[in-house]
């Protein structure tokens, strides 16, 4: 079965300092591959995906098939940033994402 | 524009008591998602619906849950009987396609409590 694990459930770091959030997966082939966040007291939200490449307010994510994993990184964390992501593959075009059971991060001054 | 809208916010209900909730998505979102998020888990995939045809209810426990979507905008979620495992967060999201380019929008969620 298919499996996405975030191995830490809580995260605490400093101001400035890196963050790296880990997000593992068990699918085979080239699933698609999102995080998504949820700050305090605001909904569920896309923070980045794969495909499209991008750095979201510093975040980046990079895809190692040879271990499967996909960890979020960003290498001055900032207060704003406490959150809870959420790690969420896609198996394969149109088939439903699944959710790790995320990570809460804590960004302390 | 407008965000996912969802109804009730909270609902305290008895074991095998019957519970509906409603979401309205996003104009012109033709996929609709609802999500049942158990506390300290991430959000489970009940159902997904494009337009009013659904695409995967694999992971709806049919004997007690059901969804419909029968104009292909808002959407309720019932349970019924409810049972204790139950309680959750019921989030509902949609978006602009169905192959997942487009990003997921999320609503509030509703808060089931069942005593």
């Amino acid at each position: 079965a298919q499996r996405v694990t975030q191995p830490e459930k809580l995260l605490s770091v400093f101001k400035g300092a890196p963050v790296e959030l880990k997000c593992n997966y068990s699918y085979s082939g080239s699933p698609e591959l999102f995080w998504y966040v949820q700050y305090s007291r605001q909904r569920l939200q896309l923070l980045l995906r794969h495909i499209s490449r991008e750095s979201i307010k510093g975040f980046t994510a990079d895809l190692n098939k040879g271990e499967t994993s996909f960890h979020l990184k960003k290498p001055f964390a900032q207060e704003e940033d406490s959150a809870m992501y959420y790690c969420a593959p896609q198996e394969t075009s149109g088939s439903r994402l699944t959710f790790g059971e995320g990570t809460q991060l804590t960004v302390n001054p | 524009e407008a965000g996912v809208a969802q109804s009730p916010r909270y609902k305290i209900i008895e074991k095998r008591q019957s519970v509906a909730f409603w979401c309205n998505p996003i104009s012109g979102h033709a996929t609709l998602y609802w999500y049942q998020q158990i506390l300290g888990q991430g959000p489970k995939l009940l159902i997904q619906f494009q337009n009013n045809g659904v695409v995967d209810d694999s992971q709806l426990p049919k004997d007690r849950f059901s969804a419909e979507r029968l104009k292909g905008v808002d959407s309720t979620l019932k349970i019924q009987p409810a049972k204790l495992e139950d309680s959750a967060v019921y989030l509902c999201a949609s978006s602009l396609d169905l192959e997942g380019h487009q990003p997921q929008h999320f609503g509030d969620g509703t808060r089931l409590s069942i005593l």
